[in-house]
């Protein structure tokens, strides 16, 4: 079974602040990472593909850096603003399959 | 607006009824996708197809048959389910290559009574 896990379940964080979240995935048969933002009401939408060990994305004032050989991602908020509250996801994507694995997310709360 | 439309958004039937759900995408994707989200736990895939073809079935129920008759429309066809089948269903679609995301659309919030 593959898990994918992310900490922290939910944040609060006061309007400025800059905050990040953990994406643990199996280190084995690794193709890519995906990280996507939910908000309420609306579809995910994808914000970062990653593929290769080491990369390093950015968008705007978010962030995600990708380690497959320890089985990890990170994403970074920097400057948090309300507008960036919702749930954020990461999907895990092994080689051979179309099958995207996701975690639990983390829902943050961005507090003005 | 995510080029994936699902229908219909909301849907309220009973444990004797059949329903469909139905999902269009025309972003010229191949493979397309059914997920589930219940409360407080991860979006949980059913169904992959890939050119029309079914290529994971997730040990879901057979009270969920999929249906795919091409690669734009995807559909969940629904009889005699229970109560907790109640849960968001969510269509994505992809071109399925190593770089590619996934587009999903708004969900179908189903309540079984």
């Amino acid at each position: 079974i593959l898990n994918v896990e992310q900490s922290p379940q939910s944040l609060h964080v006061q309007e400025g602040d800059s905050t990040n979240f953990t994406c643990s995935f199996p280190s084995s048969n690794f193709y890519a990472l995906h990280w996507y933002r939910w908000e309420t009401a609306k579809s995910p939408e994808a914000l970062f593909v990653m593929t290769l060990n080491g990369d390093e994305k950015k968008k705007g004032r978010i962030s995600a850096t990708l380690n497959t050989k320890e089985g990890y991602s990170y994403l970074y908020i920097k400057g948090s603003q309300p507008e960036d509250s919702a749930t954020y996801l990461c999907a895990f994507k092994t080689s051979g399959t179309y099958k995207y694995i996701f975690g639990t997310g983390t829902r943050l709360k961005v507090l003005a | 607006e995510t080029g994936v439309t699902q229908t219909p958004r909301h849907l309220v039937m009973g444990m004797t009824n059949k329903k469909s759900l139905k999902c269009e995408q025309h972003l010229g994707h191949n493979a397309m996708y059914w997920y589930k989200q219940s409360a407080k736990k991860p979006l949980e895939l059913m169904f992959v197809y890939n050119f029309k073809e079914q290529t994971e079935n997730n040990s879901v129920p057979s009270r969920f048959s999929p249906e795919c008759p091409n690669s734009s429309h995807l559909f969940l066809h629904l009889h005699t389910l229970q109560p907790e089948d109640s849960a968001l269903y969510l269509c994505a679609s992809s071109l399925g290559g190593q770089g590619t995301e996934a587009f999903f659309g708004q969900g179908t919030r189903l309540t079984v009574v």
